[in-house]
């Protein structure tokens, strides 16, 4: 699986928007890109995914760069609730394969 | 919304003992996982689990561990002898389809003592 570099930790305020970024210079054509989040103590939560045009869903959205050699995932207004490790994770599609987690970005939000 | 369901939450086990735990993925899920987490680590991948075989696993994935689909709507993982690095949380997870997201269960911390 191709290599993603996400910050170790971002910190938000509430109600705020928050940009979480991912580089993913190695990327390959068929490779999606993934978020999913994990809560404390809970198990990972699928957030969003995208192969070339920007994404919508009712959590967030997804901005891939033009190249695909990186992407921004986006908290159009952050909640305690969304306090998290957000991964991003390259996947392709044409197996049921694993997903492979790296360390993520832990995802402060402050009342 | 549907939901993975991961029994029982919490196991402590003796080393050496063997344990099942116990997932009922989505009911018309095809893709079945397995997951685990040591604590203040990485979550890893485990196996994954297509048309009643295994499609995948990984190097963790020894002799040790098994899975099993046995009746449609269970699906589980067995360690038969399970050593003090077992200890983490077990998170199974399914999936519709290739192109779709994964669900994951909130997991069973697995406690070998």
């Amino acid at each position: 699986d191709a290599k993603t570099t996400q910050p170790n930790s971002m910190e938000s305020n509430e109600e705020e928007p928050v940009h979480l970024p991912c580089n993913h210079s190695t990327i390959s054509g068929t490779d999606y890109i993934h978020w999913y989040r994990q809560l404390p103590s809970q198990g990972p939560e699928y957030v969003i995914h995208g192969l070339t045009s920007n994404v919508n869903n009712r959590m967030a959205s997804l901005a891939i760069a033009e190249d695909r050699k990186s992407s921004t995932l986006i908290l159009h207004r952050a909640t305690l609730r969304d306090a998290a490790v957000y991964y991003c994770i390259l996947r392709e599609e044409t197996s049921g394969s694993r997903l492979t987690f790296g360390e993520g970005t832990q995802l402060t939000v402050n009342p | 919304e549907p939901e993975v369901t991961q029994t029982p939450s919490h196991q402590v086990t003796q080393m050496g003992q063997e344990v099942i735990l116990r997932c009922v993925p989505i009911s018309n899920h095809l893709y079945f996982y397995w997951y685990r987490q040591i604590l203040g680590q990485k979550v890893e991948f485990l196996v994954s689990f297509y048309n009643n075989e295994i499609s995948e696993k990984s190097e963790i994935f020894d002799d040790q561990f098994s899975v099993e689909r046995p009746d449609g709507s269970n699906f589980t993982l067995k360690i038969r002898s399970t050593k003090l690095e077992d200890s983490a949380m077990y998170f199974c997870a399914s999936r519709y389809d290739r192109g779709t997201e994964a669900f994951f269960g909130q997991g069973t911390r697995l406690t070998v003592v």
